[in-house]
Order: structure tokens, then C-alpha cells, then sequence
């Protein structure tokens, strides 16, 4: 899925411990995006941020912090990771308004 | 209250055959629908989609109908093939109320084409 860049790959944290999933794009688009992926629950949006400086709560936001550094980049930080926040997280770009979604690879994280 | 269904969490399917995947949302207010692949280890990958001003769009074996009537879409892949098993999604959205911060996903289908 080239254009979106998300490190890392897999993490395991232990319950309490926090980390920042980044997310980078190449594509010079404004819209960014945090989803997460459950088995049996779809894909549902945890943050967003509709240009650089501004970001917004989406479905599940709680027990997250996103930041949107720059154009390219935005990043999704737990402060103290739960077992209920074991996932697979996507950064998502968005080229316009309800225009197809590129999603970045994902970041498998378990929480034990 | 889930407003994306996809009511079928597996589908299998002989190679060659027609596969046939189903969605139906509550809300009469959406006007835009998706159909997105994902692969084990990828990240879902966009595949189709389809204005509410129409009841059909098709690319290449993919078609995609619409009935707005009975809030219910299909994705028919023709013929099926070995490359089609992958989980697929629907997701809904308006395009006077937002972007893709308002895509709403199904929980998914995982497609399964037999040899």
C-alpha cells in the first residue's frame, strides 16, 4: 500500500505501558485517519484529522491521543495500554471528501 | 445499533462461479457505498463503488447494484477466482454530510474461492 507508511508492524505491551503507533504519507493529502480492526466488528474509526492542526474523536477515541505534527505525518499514542485495545490499527488517507480510502498495512498490537 | 450489515461472515464459492456478497444499512440518508479487499497482513484495499444516483456499476468481473428501496447492495464477482478469496468490506457514507470520516464498514465477508 504504497504511500502510507505505519511503524511498527507488531508490538506486545504489558497492561499500563503506553507507545506511539506513527503513521507517514507521501500522497500530499489533507485528510488522515486512525482505524482499528477487530474480529467480528469491522473497521471502526477511532480518530481523524481533516488537515494539519486539527484533529476530531470518531467512533472509539477513548484511551487515545492522536497527533497531526505535520501534512505528512500523524500519530496515535496510548498512555496506558488495556487488553480490550489489542488490534490491528490503520492509518487511512483520504484524497477528498468520500473519495476511496488508502490504508496504510497496519500495526498488530497485543496487550497482555 | 449496527447501520452496515453484512450478514454472511464466510461465503464459499467454486472457481469459475458467480460470488455474491450482500450489505444492508438502515440509513436512508446515505448516498455513497464502497466495497473494499483485504488481504491477511495487507491493509484493505479500495475495489468499487457507487453513487446513489445509480442501481449499477461494473469494472472488469466486479459489479456492484444498488437498491435503494430495500437499503441493500451486492458485489458480484464473475467468473470467481482463486486471487477473489480475501475478506471484503462495504462501507456507507453521505456526501453532503462528511467525508470519509463518515464511511461507516460492515463487519466483513470472508470470501473463499474453491479450486
Amino acid at each position: 500500500n504504497a504511500g502510507v507508511t505505519q511503524t511498527p508492524k507488531f508490538q506486545v505491551l504489558k497492561t499500563g505501558q503506553s507507545m506511539t503507533l506513527q503513521c507517514a504519507q507521501d500522497m500530499n493529502h489533507n485528510s488522515m485517519y486512525w482505524y482499528r480492526q477487530d474480529p467480528g466488528m469491522g473497521l471502526r474509526l477511532i480518530y481523524y484529522s481533516a488537515s494539519e492542526g486539527t484533529t476530531d474523536k470518531g467512533e472509539v477515541p477513548n484511551g487515545y491521543n492522536v497527533s497531526r505534527l505535520n501534512k505528512r505525518e500523524f500519530s496515535l499514542r496510548l498512555e496506558s495500554a488495556a487488553p480490550s485495545q489489542t488490534s490491528v490499527y490503520f492509518c487511512v488517507i483520504s484524497t477528498g471528501r468520500n473519495s476511496p480510502l488508502h490504508f496504510g498495512n497496519g500495526t498488530r498490537l497485543t496487550v497482555t | 445499533d449496527q447501520q452496515v450489515k453484512q450478514n454472511s461472515p464466510s461465503l464459499s464459492v467454486q472457481e469459475g462461479r458467480i460470488s455474491i456478497l450482500n450489505c444492508d444499512y438502515t440509513n436512508s440518508m446515505f448516498d455513497y457505498f464502497l466495497w473494499y479487499k483485504k488481504y491477511p497482513a495487507e491493509g484493505p484495499t479500495f475495489l468499487i463503488s457507487i453513487s446513489s444516483i445509480k442501481d449499477k456499476n461494473e469494472d472488469g468481473r466486479f459489479t456492484v447494484f444498488l437498491n435503494k428501496s430495500a437499503k441493500h447492495l451486492s458485489l458480484h464477482i464473475v467468473p470467481s477466482q482463486p486471487g477473489d478469496s480475501a475478506v471484503y468490506f462495504c462501507a456507507v457514507g453521505r456526501y453532503s454530510g462528511g467525508g470519509a470520516d463518515g464511511l461507516t464498514f460492515g463487519k466483513g465477508t470472508h470470501l473463499i474461492i474453491q479450486p
